[in-house]
């Protein structure tokens, strides 16, 4: 059964304070691993998705990146509206469905 | 603002009520996917639709059932609700179903609450 397992649950970071976020998946065939923002009762934004191990995109102060295990995303000198919970879901080769994990959810103080 | 449009944004309703959740895809896209978000399990994949074709099932529950339409708009009907039934509704939707055209984007969401 296809597993992703997010961490750390929260997290809480000073203005320009960078850090990584984790997310660890167990699947048959990885079709593609994905990284989308939530706000607080709102629906979740796409980010990016990564196809590869090694692959790596870039967007302002994120950039994730893809191992055959685990995606990190990585935050550089985050600012208070970077704070959300960061979801990261999978979908593996023979379906459309995402499979999501717990998600992270990051405070960034002024 | 993904382009997906959902109505109504909340819901309030009595155990054992039936509701209709409305969900209008990106223009363009032919695939659409419902979501359940609550507290305790986080986001669980409900059903796909492509096209107007039932393409995915995931854990839906017997008393949920949903439809796409000729215009590619979906509907999700819950029925006979329990109080476990209150959670956050998300319609996706994808232009198809493979590579980057299988990129999901999501809709704001409707909150049920079930009473």
């Amino acid at each position: 059964e296809d597993q992703v397992t997010q961490s750390p649950e929260a997290l809480r970071l000073q203005e320009g304070e960078s850090s990584s976020l984790n997310c660890s998946y167990t699947v048959s065939g990885l079709r593609g691993l994905f990284w989308y923002r939530q706000d607080p009762g709102k629906g979740p934004e796409f980010l990016f998705t990564l196809y590869s191990a090694g692959e790596e995109k870039e967007k302002e102060r994120l950039k994730a990146t893809l191992t055959k295990k685990e995606s990190f995303l990585h935050i550089t000198a985050p600012k208070p509206e970077d704070s959300a919970t960061y979801l990261c879901a999978i979908k593996e080769t023979s379906g459309s469905r995402l499979t999501f994990g717990e998600g992270t959810q990051l405070t960034v103080n002024p | 603002d993904s382009g997906v449009t959902q109505t109504p944004k909340h819901l309030i309703t009595a155990t054992g009520q039936r509701v209709t959740l409305r969900c209008s895809p990106r223009s363009g896209d032919l695939s659409v996917y419902w979501y359940q978000q609550s507290l305790d399990q986080g986001l669980q994949f409900l059903i796909q639709y492509y096209n107007g074709e039932e393409r995915a099932k995931g854990n839906i529950l017997e008393r949920f059932s949903a439809q796409q339409f000729p215009d590619l708009h979906s509907e999700l009907n819950l029925s006979s609700l329990e109080l476990g039934d209150s959670a956050l509704y998300f319609c996706a939707s994808s232009v198809g179903v493979t590579g980057v055209l299988s990129t999901q984007y999501f809709g704001p969401g409707t909150r049920l609450t079930v009473l």
